[in-house]
């Protein structure tokens, strides 16, 4: 049964592109929550995503956007990348919004330059 | 709001002794609590977590947690370090009256096991 998976591992990327990760949920889950993990800090909540719709968003500016699928597969976009969106991006699967906990993936590791 | 605070940011302990890290929590309501476990470039791994049964918390790997409301804590212990044990960890707190409850996560603390 595979778990979170998270595509790509890595992604080096220009200040003032566009940039888009992918996620796929557990097996079973329905939501799908995304977080920014800087280096040498705890994640930070970006937004979760339940069918089909943002649901809950943290304080993320609103470069930040994404969409979740009818397969409960689910995408991060940031637009206009600044220095400071490098960052380790997680992606984490549930069943019914978190209530019985997350499954996390192993990320994406963006590098702006 | 609800926060998370890690006392010490880096543990140091010698193979074999006492693992203890600590987690203190805000919250307005009786939360549910985590603990994961980072390995370099690897994502989240769930150690265990509260969910208002038992306050002693059994996880994997031999860790174990004690919720006290009182303190308004949540530390992390193992009674015998492995050099395995290795790795960041992280406490996180949600809010369980909230549907679609986001982690709110504190700053890690790095443990070293030394040989």
């Amino acid at each position: 049964d595979a778990g979170v998976t998270q595509s790509p591992t890595h992604l080096i990327k220009t200040r003032g592109q566009q940039v888009t990760l992918r996620c796929s949920p557990k097996s079973g889950h329905d939501t799908v929550s995304w977080y920014q993990q800087a280096l040498g800090q705890g994640p930070q909540f970006i937004f979760q995503y339940y069918e089909e719709e943002e649901r809950q968003r943290g304080n993320f500016p609103d470069r930040f956007s994404g969409h979740q699928f009818p397969n409960y597969s689910s995408e991060l976009n940031v637009n206009a990348l600044l220095l400071g969106d490098s960052a380790l991006y997680l992606c984490a699967s549930s069943l019914g919004q978190g209530r019985w906990g997350y499954t996390f993936g192993s990320g994406t590791r963006l590098t702006v330059v | 709001a609800q926060s998370v605070t890690q006392l010490g940011s880096h543990v140091s302990v010698s193979e074999g002794a006492l693992v203890l890290l600590r987690c203190n929590y805000s919250s307005s309501v009786p939360p549910y609590l985590f603990w994961y476990v980072q390995y370099p470039n690897q994502g989240l791994q769930l150690l265990l977590k509260y969910t208002s049964a038992a306050t002693l918390v059994k996880g994997i790997n031999g860790f174990e947690a004690e919720f006290k409301k009182s303190e308004t804590s949540f530390h992390l212990t193992k009674p015998s370090a492995h050099m395995s044990d290795a790795a960041e960890y992280f406490c996180a707190v949600s809010d369980r009256e909230t549907s679609g409850s986001r982690l709110t996560f504190g700053e890690g603390t790095q443990l070293t096991v030394n040989p």
